[in-house]
């Protein structure tokens, strides 16, 4: 059983399409994570989720959506896409529990979705 | 500001020896938990070792282990008997109280194991 899927692992989309993709988790966490690795291999948090409530929102354009219905699933809607919008894209997820950070509270990724606009 | 140092872009060891990947990191928050990742090729993250600020004692994890020094806010990741499946990039990252639970990462260090 894979514990946070993402789909579709590989997007190859025009500039100016709109895309989704979807993460789930069966872990049972309670937060959920977008991240975005660039060609330099660097991760950066895009989006947290907790118990369907945003928690981060970095600076990302507002083409960007996350969109959680509930605490298992957290998918990311991109309009309008944009050649500098290909990247890696990493969903996450962990238990937050009541933000003790002295626990291990691991932290879950997914295979990550390969973007890449042309 | 960047909050985690990662000071080597890419570094090389022969199969079976040490190697220590360098990681510091800033933050004035008493509570912090730090992660290192291995990320190989095929591109998954895969987690490696944890080590709380409170942790009195550095972390390991089978040929993992964490030289933690507190007063110099350094998390550097030691691996012992290098094998060639070691090659991949290696993340640190750190999470603090108010960073809403998230990982915020070093630009990582690519390590080669020769043989």
């Amino acid at each position: 059983d894979t514990a946070v899927s993402q789909t579709p692992k590989y997007l190859v989309t025009q500039m100016g399409n709109d895309k989704s993709i979807k993460c789930e988790q069966n872990l049972g966490h309670d937060t959920m994570y977008w991240y975005k690795q660039d060609s330099k291999k660097f991760l950066k948090i895009m989006f947290s989720y907790n118990n369907k409530e945003l928690i981060i929102n970095e600076t990302v354009p507002n083409r960007f959506s996350p969109k959680s219905p509930d605490k298992a699933h957290l998918n990311l809607h991109i309009n309008s896409l944009e050649l500098g919008d290909s990247a890696v894209y990493f969903c996450a997820s962990s238990q937050a529990g009541d933000r003790e950070i002295r626990a291990v509270y691991g932290y879950t990724f997914g295979s990550g979705t390969r973007l890449t606009v042309v | 500001a960047q909050k985690i140092t990662q000071t080597q872009p890419g570094m090389f060891v022969q199969e079976k020896e040490a190697v220590t990947l360098d990681c510091t990191y800033d933050t004035s928050d008493p509570s912090y938990g730090l992660f290192w990742y291995k990320q190989p090729s095929s591109g998954e993250m895969i987690f490696l070792i944890y080590q709380g600020s409170y942790d009195q004692q550095n972390a390991t994890e089978g040929r993992y282990s964490l030289n933690f020094q507190k007063a110099r806010k350094s998390a550097n990741l030691v691996i012992s008997a290098s094998q060639l499946g070691d090659s991949a990039m290696y993340f640190c990252a750190m999470r603090e109280t108010n960073s809403g639970y998230a990982l915020n990462f070093g630009k990582g260090t690519s390590l080669l194991v020769t043989p």
